[in-house]
C-alpha cells in the first residue's frame, strides 16, 4: 500500500511568497496531522483533522499559516506571506483512529525561505 | 512539554541487543507509551506501543514496568540501519508530543 505522500519534497522560495504544501493520506485513514520540525524546537504538531474537519489548530504559529482538507484524500498547508523563520521540514501523518492507532508519516517537505 | 525523559545518546555494537530506556513517571492510567524512530531526513516511523503489558512485534519489544513509570525498547539484534533517533512518547489527549529522543548509533 502507498504510504502518506507529500509534495513537493523540497521547496525554496523568497520571503513574502505564498507557499503551499500538499499531502495525500493513506486511504481509509480518518485522521490527518501536520507537523513541523526544526533544530531548535524539534517536532511540533501544528494542526490535525478528523473526517476532513479541523479539530485542534492550537499549534499553528500565527495567522500566516492555514490548513485545509477539502476531501478525505487531500490536504494543504499554506503559508502566506512566508518568512525565513518558517524554514523547516514539514511532515504530514495519518491514522485510522486518533487515540490508539499509530500515525504514519510521510517523508516531509523541506522548506527554505530565503 | 514532553512527558518523557530519555538519554540523549547511546551506542550499540552491531548484532547486539539495543536497550533504550524511557522514564514517564507522571503517566496517567489510560495513556499509552509509543515508540517512534527517525532515520536521518526521513519521516518518523512507528515501532511499537503498549499500555501496561509487554509487547513484541517484528521490529522490537517493549517492556513496561509494573508501576508504568518507565519502559524499555529492545531491538534484539541491532544493525547499522537501526541508527536513528528514537522517541518515547506518552500519548496525551490524542496528540503525539515529541521530545528530543535518544540518538542511537549502531557501530560495526
Amino acid at each position: 500500500d502507498a504510504g502518506v505522500i507529500q509534495s513537493p519534497r523540497h521547496e525554496v522560495t523568497e520571503m513574502g511568497q505564498e507557499v503551499t504544501l500538499r499531502c495525500k493520506p493513506i486511504s481509509g485513514h480518518d485522521y490527518l496531522f501536520w507537523y513541523r520540525q526544526t533544530m531548535m524546537r524539534g517536532l511540533e504538531l501544528l494542526i490535525y483533522f478528523n473526517n476532513n474537519v479541523p479539530i485542534d489548530d492550537s499549534g499553528m504559529p500565527e495567522d500566516r499559516f492555514s490548513a485545509k482538507m477539502p476531501n478525505a484524500s487531500f490536504s494543504t498547508l499554506k503559508i502566506q506571506p512566508s518568512e525565513p523563520r518558517d524554514s523547516a521540514v514539514y511532515f504530514c501523518a495519518s491514522s485510522q483512529q486518533e487515540r490508539i492507532q499509530p500515525q504514519h508519516f510521510g517523508d516531509g517537505t523541506r522548506l527554505s525561505i530565503l | 512539554d514532553a512527558k518523557t525523559t530519555q538519554p540523549t545518546s547511546m551506542d550499540c555494537a552491531e548484532g547486539r541487543a539495543a536497550n533504550l530506556p524511557c522514564n514517564h513517571s507522571t503517566i496517567s492510567g489510560n495513556e499509552y507509551v509509543y515508540w517512534y524512530r527517525q532515520i536521518h531526513s526521513q519521516g518518523p516511523q512507528y515501532i511499537i506501543h503498549g499500555l501496561k503489558n509487554n509487547e513484541t512485534n517484528e521490529m522490537a519489544s517493549l517492556i513496561i514496568t509494573e508501576d508504568r513509570k518507565s519502559s524499555t525498547l529492545i531491538l534484539p539484534h541491532a544493525t547499522l540501519r537501526d541508527t536513528a533517533v528514537y522517541y518515547c512518547i506518552v500519548r496525551a489527549q490524542g496528540k503525539l508530543i515529541f521530545g528530543q529522543g535518544t540518538e542511537l548509533s549502531v557501530k560495526p
